[in-house]
């Protein structure tokens, strides 16, 4: 079956742009998990959507934000883009029912703003 | 919330030997441990996990290892070869909700 898909695969930005980042996840899957990628700070998480509801949030500010619509698939917006946002954008799927299922990931939404 | 420590940082060994990566996590709530490999350009592809009611888990050359009173869990390679070259994350969850907390990373590298 088809893997977890992310759109597109790179995207360069000016500062104070917005920008949309797409993530279809396996059939099957209600689960889409978000994270960022850095050298320095490694993977770390953004959000979680289940069932078009976000589950779960992590610390980073509110110009990030998602969604996810009913086939499942989810969007994630960053507003008022700065260099620091420069990062790969991972999305990862899973069924999503018990918290401790296998997590699949995308291969990434190389974003670079200048 | 959870914290996830990983070390060592990085890795190199000779092919054939052993590997060992540990980690360490805060919260007594998290009950599910995933591993990833990431090679250079790569999406992280899970290599073995194991759950809070599980002492241990082995596929083939890896083991994973869980002390939950410590709040540790290690990842063993044995019988290294080049093509393990990667960065290995450890993650920590608790149930009801997908959200993994990741470790740094460890960049091995195992020498022809």
């Amino acid at each position: 079956k088809a893997g977890v898909t992310q759109t597109p695969r790179y995207l360069i930005k000016t500062r104070g742009q917005q920008v949309t980042l797409s993530c279809s996840p396996i059939s099957g899957h209600r689960s889409v998990s978000w994270y960022q990628q850095t050298p320095g700070q490694g993977l770390q998480f953004l959000f979680e959507y289940f069932s078009e509801t976000q589950r779960n949030k992590g610390n980073f500010p509110g110009r990030f934000s998602g969604r996810q619509f009913s086939n499942s698939r989810s969007e994630m917006n960053v507003s008022t883009l700065e260099l620091g946002d420069s990062a790969l954008y991972l999305c990862a799927s899973s069924f999503g029912s018990s918290g401790d299922t296998e997590a699949f990931f995308g291969q990434g939404t190389r974003l670079t703003v200048v | 919330g959870e914290n996830v420590e990983q070390h060592p940082s990085t890795l190199s060994v000779q092919e054939g030997d052993s590997a060992v990566i540990k980690c360490t996590y805060s919260d007594s709530a998290s009950n599910y441990f995933p591993w990833y490999k990431q090679e250079l350009g790569k999406r992280p592809q899970l290599i073995i996990d194991i759950r809070s009611n599980v002492g241990e888990k082995k596929d083939q050359r890896i083991a994973v290892t869980l002390n939950k009173t410590a709040k540790h869990f290690s990842l063993h390679i044995t019988e290294t070869q080049p093509e393990d070259s990667a960065v290995y994350f450890c993650a920590a969850s608790q149930g009801g909700s997908e959200k993994l907390v990741f470790g740094k990373g460890m960049k091995l590298t195992v020498n022809p």
